[in-house]
C-alpha cells in the first residue's frame, strides 16, 4: 500500500526565505504527483502536476521536482511571501485513485 | 476552468437526521471522490466513482452512501447523522486516463448536534 510521507510538518520562515517543502513515498510505480495549497477552512487548490515521465515544472515563484526511483519530490519556493502561508499536501496517483501526505503548515512572517 | 462546486459551505444537523451533500463538476470528468478530513488523520476517502451509476468504496465508507445518477454530479449521503461525522467534506473529481489530475470543491463544514 502506497504511503506518502511530508516533512516538516510545519514550518515557520521570515519573509525572503527560499523553502523547500519534501513529499516521499514508497511504491514508485505512479501516473502523476501533485501538489495542493489549502488555506484554512477552504477546500484545495491544485499548484502543479507532474507527470511520472517529466522530472519538474515551474509556475511562477514555485518548482516541483520528481525522482521517481528514489520516491521523492520537492516543492521550492522563492522569494516567500506572507500569502504563502497554508498548508501544503503533496498526492501521489498509482491509480485514478490518490494517497495525500498529511501536508506542510507554512507560516510566513513579515 | 474546472469548476467543482458543493451545495453547502456550512451546514448544522442534528443527530439522526438524514444528510445530502451534493457536489457539481462542469468538465465532463468521468472520476469523483468524497473525502473527509479531520485535524490530525488528513484526508480520508469515503466513496468514489469512475462512471455513472458506478461506485467504490473508500477507507471509511461506514455510515455513509453515494448516489450517481448523471455524470457532473456526485451526492454523498449520510443516512442517520452522527456527531463523529462532524467533519469537513471535500469532493473532487478527475478526468480519466488520460491524466489523473484532481480538482477540488470548496469544501462543506458538517456540524452534528
Amino acid at each position: 500500500k502506497q504511503e506518502v510521507t511530508q516533512i516538516p510538518a510545519a514550518l515557520s520562515v521570515p519573509e525572503g526565505e527560499n523553502l523547500v517543502l519534501n513529499c516521499s513515498f514508497t511504491d514508485s510505480a505512479i501516473y502523476n504527483l501533485q501538489w495542493f495549497r489549502q488555506d484554512p477552512g477552504k477546500g484545495l487548490t491544485s499548484l502543479l502536476l507532474i507527470q511520472s515521465s517529466q522530472r519538474e515544472q515551474t509556475s511562477g515563484r514555485l518548482n516541483a521536482s520528481l525522482d521517481k526511483s528514489s520516491g521523492r519530490s520537492t516543492l521550492y519556493i522563492a522569494a516567500s511571501q506572507p500569502g504563502d502561508s497554508a498548508t501544503y499536501l503533496c498526492a501521489v496517483m498509482g491509480s485514478y485513485i490518490p494517497t495525500f501526505g498529511r501536508g506542510t503548515s507554512l507560516i510566513v512572517h513579515p | 476552468d474546472v469548476k467543482v462546486t458543493q451545495s453547502s459551505r456550512y451546514l448544522v444537523k442534528r443527530t439522526g437526521e438524514k444528510v445530502f451533500l451534493e457536489c457539481v463538476q462542469d468538465m465532463d470528468h468521468e472520476n469523483m471522490f468524497w473525502y473527509r478530513q479531520d485535524p490530525g488523520l488528513g484526508l480520508r476517502l469515503i466513496y468514489f466513482s469512475y462512471d455513472v451509476k458506478m461506485k467504490e468504496k473508500g477507507d471509511i465508507p461506514e455510515g455513509y452512501s453515494v448516489s450517481r445518477e448523471k455524470k457532473e454530479r456526485f451526492s454523498l449521503i449520510l443516512e442517520s447523522a452522527s456527531t463523529n461525522q462532524t467533519s469537513m467534506y471535500l469532493c473532487a473529481s478527475s478526468p480519466g486516463q488520460v491524466s489523473y489530475e484532481q480538482y477540488f470543491g470548496p469544501g462543506t463544514r458538517l456540524t452534528v448536534t
